[in-house]
C-alpha cells in the first residue's frame, strides 16, 4: 500500500515561477525524503527532513514537514527547464530497517 | 564511478522463463533494496537486505527471490516470469545520510 499521497499528480508552470508539491502520509515516521526522477532514469535523492524538523532548505529547494497533519511540501523556487521531472516523496517509518515507502509522484513540467 | 550498477538495462522474457537481475554497489553500504515501478505508481518494495547475509520481504515479494551474495551484490531472481511482472526494476542502497542511491533501472517485458 502507498504511504505517501502526492498532490497534484501533474503540474505545469512557466520557467521562473515557483512550484509547490504536497505529500500526505498515514503513519508515524522517522524522516521524509524527496526524490527526483527524470524520464527513463533512476531516482535521485534531493533532501531529507527528520520528524523533529519543520523546515529545511537546499539551494532552490525548501521542504516543510507538519507531523500533526502528516503532510509535507516541496517548494522549488525560480524553476528552470531542467527541473522538468517527476518528484516523489518517501517516508521512513519508525520501525527501522530504513525501508522507504514511496508516493505516486508529481509530474512537473516547466515550460520555457 | 561510485554508485549502483544494474544489469541488464533491458530484457524481454517469454512467460515461464527465468532470469536474474544483477545489482552491485561500490559505496560500502550495508542495506540494499529492490523496487519495482509500474506506470502511474510510485515504487513498491519487493525485497530488501539490511546487511550481508540477511534478506526480508517487502510489499510485493510474490514471484521473486533474492540473494545477498556479499556486501556489494544483491540479485533479484524471477523463477517463472509472468506478464504481471512487466515493470521497471530499481536497485538501491543506503548510506549514513539515509538517502538512497538508485541504479538506472532494468526495463523488463514479459510476453
Amino acid at each position: 500500500s502507498q504511504q505517501g499521497e502526492e498532490d497534484p499528480q501533474a503540474l505545469s508552470i512557466q520557467e521562473g515561477e515557483n512550484a509547490t508539491m504536497n505529500c500526505s502520509y498515514k503513519t508515524s515516521i522517522n524522516n521524509l525524503q524527496w526524490y527526483r526522477q527524470n524520464s527513463g532514469r533512476g531516482l535521485v535523492h534531493l533532501i531529507l527532513i527528520r520528524s523533529n524538523e519543520r523546515e529545511k532548505h537546499s539551494g532552490r529547494l525548501r521542504v516543510t514537514l507538519d507531523t500533526s497533519k502528516k503532510s509535507s511540501s516541496l517548494l522549488i523556487t525560480a524553476s528552470r527547464a531542467a527541473d522538468t521531472a517527476s518528484y516523489f516523496c518517501a517516508t521512513d517509518g519508525v520501525q527501522g530497517a530504513q525501508k522507504l515507502v514511496f508516493g505516486q509522484g508529481t509530474r512537473l513540467t516547466i515550460n520555457p | 564511478n561510485a554508485g549502483v550498477t544494474q544489469t541488464p538495462k533491458f530484457q524481454v522474457l517469454k512467460t515461464g522463463q527465468s532470469m536474474t537481475l544483477q545489482c552491485a554497489q561500490d559505496m560500502n553500504h550495508n542495506s540494499m533494496y529492490w523496487y519495482r515501478q509500474d506506470p502511474g505508481m510510485g515504487l513498491r518494495l519487493i525485497y530488501y537486505s539490511a546487511s550481508e547475509g540477511t534478506t526480508d520481504k517487502g510489499e510485493v515479494p510474490n514471484g521473486y527471490n533474492v540473494s545477498r551474495l556479499n556486501k556489494r551484490e544483491f540479485s533479484l531472481r524471477l523463477e517463472s516470469a509472468a506478464p504481471s511482472q512487466t515493470s521497471v526494476y530499481f536497485c538501491a542502497s543506503i548510506g549514513n545520510n539515509y538517502g538512497y542511491t538508485f541504479g538506472s533501472g532494468t526495463r523488463l517485458t514479459v510476453v
